[in-house]
């Protein structure tokens, strides 16, 4: 079965740091683009962050450049979110997400993980 | 940025309706949309990609149409399931969501 688990989610303080991970099994994670995408409460969908299969390249929502960072490890099959200088506005779920093929659209989502921002 | 905008923002509907909604892109997209439902409290589910192309395992009622900077997703014939939330989504430059579509009991 294919699979995606997110964790490490949680409360943090405005200017404080989060690593979310994205645990996969049930397909080949090294031959895939991965994703995340975040939901604010009551609110939209947001692309954040994509990574290449092979970590060559990384790309970032214009609200996180500079202070997130994704990253994976193929030996490990799990996706990484790092967050720095977190903001009240980055309060959401986050959802890692398997990128169709080679293109940026979302065949697979993980259940999500709740991070909240606040003092 | 390349901006999508859904409409209606909500739509109430019976169960046999026949039920479509409009999602219109900010610049031409090609066929690089996806459809998504989505439940409370539940990750997002792909419907629709390549503006028509039927996702694995999804029921036919749901269908997708358009090109270039309009599109519709169609629900044949309404079913108790499917009163959720609908995104579509371009996939031509990065990735944008539109607003949502709430499907609501009538």
């Amino acid at each position: 079965e294919v699979q995606l688990v997110e964790s490490g989610g949680g409360l943090v303080q405005p200017g404080g740091s989060l690593r979310l991970s994205c645990a996969v099994s049930g397909f080949s994670f090294s031959s895939y683009w991965m994703h995340w995408v975040r939901q604010a409460p009551g609110k939209g969908l947001v692309w954040v962050s994509r990574i290449n299969s092979d970590g060559s390249g990384t790309y970032y929502a214009d609200s996180v450049k500079g202070r997130f960072t994704i990253s994976r490890d193929n030996a490990k099959n799990t996706l990484y979110l790092q967050m720095n200088s977190l903001r009240a506005e980055d309060t959401a779920v986050y959802y890692c997400a398997r990128g169709i093929t080679v293109v940026n659209a979302f065949d697979v989502w993980g259940q999500g993980a709740m991070v909240t921002v606040s003092s | 940025d390349i901006q999508m905008t859904q409409s209606p923002s909500t739509l109430s509907a019976s169960v046999g309706d026949r039920v479509t909604i409009t999602c219109r892109a900010s610049q031409n997209i090609n066929t690089w949309l996806a459809w998504y439902q989505q439940k409370p409290g539940k990750a997002p589910n792909l419907l629709i990609y390549k503006a028509s192309s039927l996702q694995s395992g999804v029921p036919s009622r749901f269908s997708g149409s358009g090109s270039g900077a309009e599109f519709t997703l169609t629900i044949s014939s309404l079913q108790p399931d499917d009163f959720a939330t609908y995104y579509c989504q371009q996939y031509d430059t990065y990735a944008t969501f539109g607003q949502g579509t709430k499907v609501e009991i009538k």
